[in-house]
């Protein structure tokens, strides 16, 4: 059964701090991605990478960095948490190549607070 | 990125078909449609996507318009599980993003 594991279910952290949400697929996948969904505001893309230290801003890069130093695990990282980030962090993958035609898979969501 | 348009949301009898419409008029030649749903407290999950002609899977079909600037996504007998919101996005074939749009939720009664 494929699989996308991000690392915790619910987080509670508190303003300023570093957080890491850790992502891991196991299906060889090639890209990898960081959403947030907030209510009203729909999944909107932070970042993604196509490959192994490579990445890409999304629509909402603002406060936010990644890391990808294997294939498998994709990172993100807060560097001094505001409430503002409070929300449900996605991690998704899927196949590079002729994209049009993949799918991609998620995890099932942490959800962040920031207190 | 061409933008896709759904209804905010819709209802549907259990054991009943439902047809999910949704519009890209500005959708180019080299645009998959793709659909995706999320159920409650799940990440979302990938149903079906086509790029000229109809498509059929387990879970759903999938209707294309001849002049693609519509399609529908059709559950043949609704479940109280399908109960989620449904996604069209349109993928570029060499693109890597997905965007998602605002999605139907489709509500199912018993």
């Amino acid at each position: 059964d494929v699989k996308v594991t991000q690392s915790s279910r619910y987080l509670v952290k508190r303003t300023g701090e570093k957080v890491f949400l850790e992502c891991v697929q196991d299906m060889d996948h090639e890209n990898m991605f960081w959403y947030r969904q907030d209510p009203g505001l729909g999944l909107r893309l932070i970042y993604f990478s196509y490959d192994v230290k490579m990445k890409e801003k999304g629509d909402i890069p603002e406060g936010y960095s990644v890391s990808r130093e294997k294939k498998e695990r994709f990172s993100l990282i807060l560097e001094s948490a505001s409430t503002n980030q409070t929300s449900m962090y996605l991690c998704a993958s899927s196949f590079f190549g002729r994209a049009g035609n993949t799918e991609a898979f998620f995890g099932q969501g942490t959800r962040l607070t920031v207190v | 990125d061409a933008k896709t348009t759904q209804p905010n949301s819709m209802e549907s009898n259990e054991e009943e078909p439902v047809h999910l419409p949704c519009n890209h008029s500005t959708i180019s030649g080299t645009d998959y449609i793709h659909w995706y749903r999320q159920l409650p407290s799940q990440g979302p999950e990938y149903v079906i996507h086509g790029l000229t002609s109809n498509v059929n899977n387990r879970m759903a079909s999938l209707a294309i318009a001849e002049d693609r600037k519509s399609s529908t996504l059709i559950l043949h007998r609704a479940t109280l599980r399908d109960a989620a919101v449904y996604y069209c996005i349109l993928k570029r074939e060499y693109g890597n993003k997905l965007v998602f749009g605002a999605g139907t939720i489709l509500r199912v009664k018993s």
